[in-house]
């Protein structure tokens, strides 16, 4: 099946940093989706982006769909420890596959105050 | 107020055991999804369905089982077949679009003893 690859698997960074985050895949999405996790709860959406080369920010949070459809980009700006919390990427490629979602691994973020 | 409700939220059960996990959703979403997610690993999906009464394998659907038979509720039977079923489940639903959002519940830690 299709796979997403995100990196980095984990990050430890300091209050008030900034965070990038990406996923790349060897297949075309039409849509790609950021979600973060909480320990022991279900995602939350934070971003949608549905257009090649369209750049969405959400608060602190801006993302990217890459121009070759195969890649996305978040990027945090002065992160706080709330951030904290696994950041998963998803795809969505169509056609056939409504809402056959794809997701990366996750990153896992840390925030030291 | 609209949402995917899960329940339970945490399920013990002896080895050999079917048990099901409950979903439904006043979102008035046509798609449904069920993922699995296993520590330090992204979510996987099992089954997903389209409309009512019609459903798909997902990824790894061996040892799962599902009906849809309401527009709301999506439940899930984890099998006595399924090797490792330990693991946190999450449903999900969307609308049947190009554009597609989908939306968490808050999952269901299965633990199997």
């Amino acid at each position: 099946g299709q796979q997403l690859n995100q990196s980095p698997q984990s990050m430890f960074i300091q209050e008030g940093e900034d965070v990038s985050m990406n996923c790349t895949s060897s297949s075309i999405f039409n849509t790609w989706l950021w979600y973060k996790q909480d320990p022991g709860e279900g995602p939350v959406l934070l971003i949608a982006l549905y257009k090649a080369g369209e750049l969405t920010s959400n608060g602190r949070l801006t993302a990217q769909f890459g121009i070759t459809r195969k890649d996305s980009f978040l990027n945090i700006s002065a992160s706080i420890p709330s951030d904290v919390g696994i950041y998963f990427c998803a795809g969505y490629s169509g056609g056939t596959s409504y809402g056959k979602l794809t997701f990366g691994q996750g990153t896992i973020l840390t925030v030291h105050p | 107020d609209g949402g995917i409700t899960q329940s339970p939220k945490y399920l013990f059960r002896k080895e050999g055991q079917n048990v099901t996990l409950s979903c439904e959703q006043n979102l008035n979403h046509d798609a449904m999804y069920w993922y699995r997610q296993d520590p330090g690993q992204g979510l996987r999906l099992i089954y997903y369905s389209q409309i009512v009464n019609d459903f798909q394998k997902g990824d790894i659907a061996e040892g799962y089982s599902v009906s849809r038979e309401k527009k709301e509720s999506f439940p899930l039977t984890v099998t006595s077949a399924q090797k490792n079923p330990t693991a946190f489940y999450l449903c999900a639903s969307s609308i049947v679009s190009r554009d597609t959002e989908a939306f968490f519940g808050q999952g269901t830690r299965l633990t199997v003893v």
